[in-house]
């Protein structure tokens, strides 16, 4: 069952914040966040284990509600770099294929 | 750059053709994954071999099969191509398996086009 992101798509300012929502009607093991240039490949940006903890690096993080089936991913003091399509991906057990929702365009602007 | 290559970059062929997509995973990946992009459906993943034995099935079409060689590059092939078959095909390539869960890293896709 694919997982659910929201918003489809969110317009920013430089330097303003964001968050992307992904959620599961299926108990999860991992969510794995990736983000997506315009005919670029998916690149990955974190993993998060079911019972671990919040995860970020520089000014993006993500964190994984397991109760809830949900993670969300935070872009703060967003940058025109951070511009593209933002999917996650689900798995609901080790080495279960992965799942990715519909993505979530975002757009940064000067 | 990933290290997971793909080729060819882009392929335009012809309605009832058959085509071949070749991935190479990253060095010590034993692991391959192959997803189709196209505008209106999202990732979808496809099929995934291990050391070269299938190990998950998706949404894959019976007009659709794929391999994974003993040097594990892998080949997905498309046959009897359709228009709708027109999309990006990526190949993302994992770690072996071990515990926890396997980062994916995907391949730069070849682009088809079925005229």
């Amino acid at each position: 069952q694919q997982p659910v992101q929201s918003p489809q798509a969110v317009i920013l300012r430089e330097g303003e914040d964001a968050v992307i929502n992904c959620s599961s009607s299926k108990a999860l093991y991992s969510v794995h966040w990736y983000r997506q240039k315009h005919g670029e490949a998916p690149v990955f940006l974190m993993i998060l284990l079911k019972g671990g903890e919040q995860k970020g690096h520089d000014k993006i993080s993500a964190s994984f509600n397991e109760k809830k089936q949900q993670s969300s991913l935070y872009l703060t003091a967003s940058q025109l770099s951070y511009s593209g399509t933002y999917f996650c991906g689900t798995e609901s057990g080790y080495g279960n294929k992965l799942v990715f929702g519909a993505g979530t365009i975002l757009r940064v602007k000067s | 750059d990933s290290g997971v290559t793909q080729t060819p970059k882009h392929l335009i062929t012809a309605t009832g053709q058959r085509v071949t997509l070749r991935c190479s995973p990253r060095s010590g990946d034993l692991s391959v994954y192959w997803y189709q992009q196209s505008l209106d459906q999202g990732l979808q993943f496809l099929i995934q071999y291990y050391n070269g034995e299938e190990r998950a099935k998706g949404n894959i079409l019976e007009r659709f099969s794929a391999q994974q060689f003993p040097d594990l590059h892998s080949e997905l092939n498309l046959s009897s191509l359709e228009l709708g078959d027109s999309a990006l095909y990526f190949c993302a390539s994992s770690p072996p398996l071990g515990g926890g869960t396997d980062t994916q890293y995907f391949g730069p896709g070849t682009r088809l086009t079925v005229l």
